[in-house]
C-alpha cells in the first residue's frame, strides 16, 4: 500500500520569503501523480499543483513550484515570495489508476504554515 | 467547467438523529465520488468511493452509509447519529479536467453531533 509523510506538522515563514514543504512517499509503482492541496481556514481544498511521475520537468505554478525526486521518492513543494494568503494547511497527496478504484489517493497528515507579516 | 456542491454547509443535530449530506456535480460525466471525514486540524480520511452508480465501496466500518442514485449525485446517511460522527465532510470528484487526471473537492459540511 501507498503511503505519505510529512515531516512538518508545522512551519512559519515571514511574508516574502521562501518557504520548503517536504513530502515523501512510498510505493512500487512507475506510473502516479503527485499533488499539493491547499485548506485555508475556510477549510476549502485548493488542487496547488499536481505532478506527472513520468515527467523529469518540475511544475511550476506562479509562485509554487516543486522538487520532484522520483528515486528518492520526495516530493517538495516551494512557496517563494510567501503571502498572508497562504497561511493554510498544506496536504500532498499520491494518486494511481487502480482498477476497483478508478482513482486511488492517498494523503499525507498535513503541515500547518503560517505566513508572518 | 466542473462544479461540485454540497449541502448543507453547516449541520447541528442530535445523538441518535439521521443523516443526510448531498453532493452533486456539474460539467462532467461518470465521475468517480469521494466521501471524506476530517477532524479538526487532521488529515483526511476516506470514507467511501464510487465509480459508478450504485457502485458503493467502504473503507472504514462504520454507522454511516452511502449512495449514488444518479451519475453525479452522492449521498452520505446515517440512521443514528453517533458522537464521534462530528468532523468535517468533504465530498471529492475524480477524473480527467482539462486534459489531467485529478481530484477536486466540495466546499464541505461542517457536522456537530451534540
Amino acid at each position: 500500500a501507498q503511503t505519505v509523510t510529512q515531516s512538518q506538522p508545522e512551519m512559519s515563514v515571514q511574508e516574502a520569503e521562501t518557504v520548503t514543504l517536504s513530502c515523501t512517499y512510498d510505493t512500487s509503482e512507475n506510473n502516479y501523480y503527485l499533488f499539493w492541496y491547499k485548506q485555508p481556514p475556510s477549510r476549502q481544498m485548493i488542487l496547488v499543483i499536481r505532478q506527472e511521475a513520468y515527467k523529469q520537468q518540475n511544475a511550476t505554478e506562479n509562485r509554487f513550484s516543486v522538487n520532484f525526486q522520483k528515486a528518492a521518492k520526495s516530493f517538495s513543494l516551494k512557496i517563494s515570495d510567501s503571502q498572508l494568503g497562504d497561511t493554510a494547511m498544506y496536504f500532498c497527496a499520491f494518486m494511481k489508476r487502480d482498477g476497483n478504484y478508478g482513482q486511488n489517493f492517498v494523503f499525507g497528515p498535513g503541515t500547518r504554515l503560517s505566513v508572518l507579516p | 467547467s466542473q462544479t461540485i456542491h454540497q449541502w448543507p454547509a453547516t449541520l447541528v443535530q442530535p445523538v441518535g438523529s439521521p443523516l443526510s449530506l448531498e453532493c452533486t456535480v456539474e460539467g462532467t460525466s461518470n465521475p468517480n465520488l469521494y466521501w471524506y471525514r476530517q477532524a479538526a486540524g487532521r488529515g483526511l480520511q476516506l470514507l467511501f468511493y464510487s465509480v459508478g452508480i450504485g457502485q458503493i465501496s467502504s473503507e472504514v466500518p462504520q454507522n454511516l452509509s452511502a449512495s449514488r442514485p444518479q451519475d453525479r449525485q452522492f449521498i452520505l446517511s446515517s440512521k443514528k447519529l453517533l458522537l464521534s460522527d462530528s468532523g468535517f465532510y468533504l465530498c471529492a470528484w475524480s477524473g480527467v479536467a482539462r486534459g489531467q487526471e485529478t481530484q477536486y473537492f466540495g466546499p464541505g459540511t461542517r457536522l456537530l453531533v451534540l
